[in-house]
């Protein structure tokens, strides 16, 4: 079974520094989907950015990329220029198929981003 | 677009009482999923299901039970909640293909 293993539960960063948040994940896969999710206080499961294991290239939206380690099985995400509306729980997710077409997700434990004014 | 809506946002039950958490979706989607969501854990499926008239067990699925009568409809329900089903519960959905899930805003589920 794939395991999602985030291992900062907390992480701060100042206001327009970087920051980058790690995942490590288990699978004996080939070809698999990670996302990225950010959780705000309002609860909402946002979606922030995926990546697909078979493309070498990491995937980049705006402020935020990853650094996709396919062999040491890492997926972190850093946030460039962060900002205030940055601050929320981010979450590594793992896209495994079932059957028939549908998608299990298996999460991380989740690392709370704080933003430093 | 109303995307994937979920019904009620809170609820407070006490133990034994029963239930039905209903998830709403108006993409069309073939796919819908429960989750649960416990404090320092990440979102666990609870079910899923591939179609109309079709479910399947998760990761966590004893206790709950779900029905899809209508493809756009998808309910979670607890016959006898238990404390450790408090929650917060997420239903998501996708369509065919590469889609990422689309997920609704979440209903806190407080068992007493």
């Amino acid at each position: 079974a794939q395991t999602v293993t985030q291992s900062q539960p907390e992480m701060s960063v100042q206001e327009a520094e970087t920051v980058t948040l790690s995942c490590t994940y288990d699978t004996s896969e080939s070809d698999y989907y990670l996302f990225w999710y950010k959780q705000p206080p309002s609860r909402q499961m946002i979606l922030v950015i995926r990546q697909e294991a078979y493309k070498q290239q990491n995937a980049t939206e705006n402020r935020f990329s990853v650094n996709f380690q396919k062999a040491a099985k890492s997926f972190s995400l850093k946030i460039s220029d962060s900002q205030l509306g940055d601050a929320a729980m981010y979450f590594c997710a793992y896209r495994s198929d079932i059957i028939q077409g549908a998608q299990k997700l298996v999460f991380g434990q989740g690392t709370r981003l704080t933003i430093n004014p | 677009n109303a995307g994937v809506t979920q019904t009620p946002k809170f609820r407070v039950l006490k133990t034994g009482q029963s239930m039905t958490l209903l998830c709403a979706q108006d993409m069309n989607h073939e796919y819908m999923y429960w989750y649960r969501q416990d404090p320092g854990m990440g979102l666990r499926l609870i079910h899923y299901s591939v179609g109309e008239g079709t479910t399947a067990k998760g990761e966590v699925p004893d206790g709950y039970n779900v029905s899809r009568l209508k493809k756009q409809n998808f309910l979670l329900g607890l016959e006898s909640a238990a404390p450790s089903q408090t929650s917060v519960y997420f239903c998501a959905s996708t369509g065919k293909g590469n889609q990422p899930q689309h997920f609704g805003d979440g209903t806190r589920l407080s068992i007493l």
